[in-house]
């Protein structure tokens, strides 16, 4: 069974900072894997979605890498803001037809 | 173009009733997708249906089901219910089949058994 790990749980930094979210996973047989974030009390907006072909996507401020090989995903956050602080999950969608959260990053950035 | 709408936003049902939840894709997705987030198990995927059919399915009891209709609208249902199924239940809609495509989540239903 799959099993996918972020590390750390909680994150705090001061605005401006760069900073980098990790994700592990044990089965490298992968479709794809997809970074979300959840605001409180809300749903999950997508951030970046990388296919198991790729090796790393980009959306404005955010960068996501993938290495099958290794089985880690990071999600890179350049120049934070305070509207950045959420909870950042990870998830992967494996050749088993299953979709595998991360157990999330709750990221605060502090002004 | 309107996002994913999910209904009721908030459920009170007690132990051993049945409860129907409803979402509404994005118009044009064909893929819905449910999961149940609690903060013990966190998220994890319940099921996931493409033109009517269910096509994936997760690690969940036959107590919990669902259907899609030819509008693309899904319901969940759960049937006798258990304190643990208390939960925020989200409903997520893609274009493609097998999720190769960015998921929109709705904002969720929030179930709790008394």
């Amino acid at each position: 069974k799959q099993e996918v790990t972020q590390i750390p749980a909680a994150l705090s930094v001061p605005e401006g900072e760069n900073l980098v979210l990790n994700c592990s996973f044990t089965d490298s047989a992968i479709y794809n894997l997809q970074w979300f974030r959840q605001d409180p009390g809300k749903g999950l907006t997508s951030l970046l979605l990388i296919q198991s072909s790729q090796r790393e996507q980009t959306s404005g401020r955010l960068n996501a890498s993938l290495d099958k090989s290794s089985g880690r995903s990071t999600l890179y956050i350049a120049a934070s803001q305070p509207g950045d602080s959420a909870t950042y999950l990870c998830a992967a969608w494996d050749t088993g037809n299953q979709f595998y959260f991360g157990t999330g990053t709750s990221l605060t950035v502090i002004p | 173009k309107a996002g994913v709408t999910q209904t009721p936003r908030y459920l009170i049902k007690t132990r051993g009733q049945q409860v129907t939840l409803s979402c509404s894709p994005i118009s044009g997705h064909r893929s819905v997708s449910w999961y149940q987030q609690t903060p013990g198990q966190g998220l994890q995927f319940l099921f996931e249906y493409f033109s009517e059919t269910q096509r994936n399915k997760g690690n969940f009891p036959g107590r919990f089901s669902g259907r899609q209709f030819s509008n693309s609208r899904s319901e969940m249902n759960v049937s006798t219910l258990e304190l643990g199924d208390s939960a925020l239940y989200l409903c997520a809609s893609s274009l493609a089949f097998r999720l190769v495509d960015t998921q929109y989540f709705g904002p969720g239903t929030r179930l709790t058994v008394l």
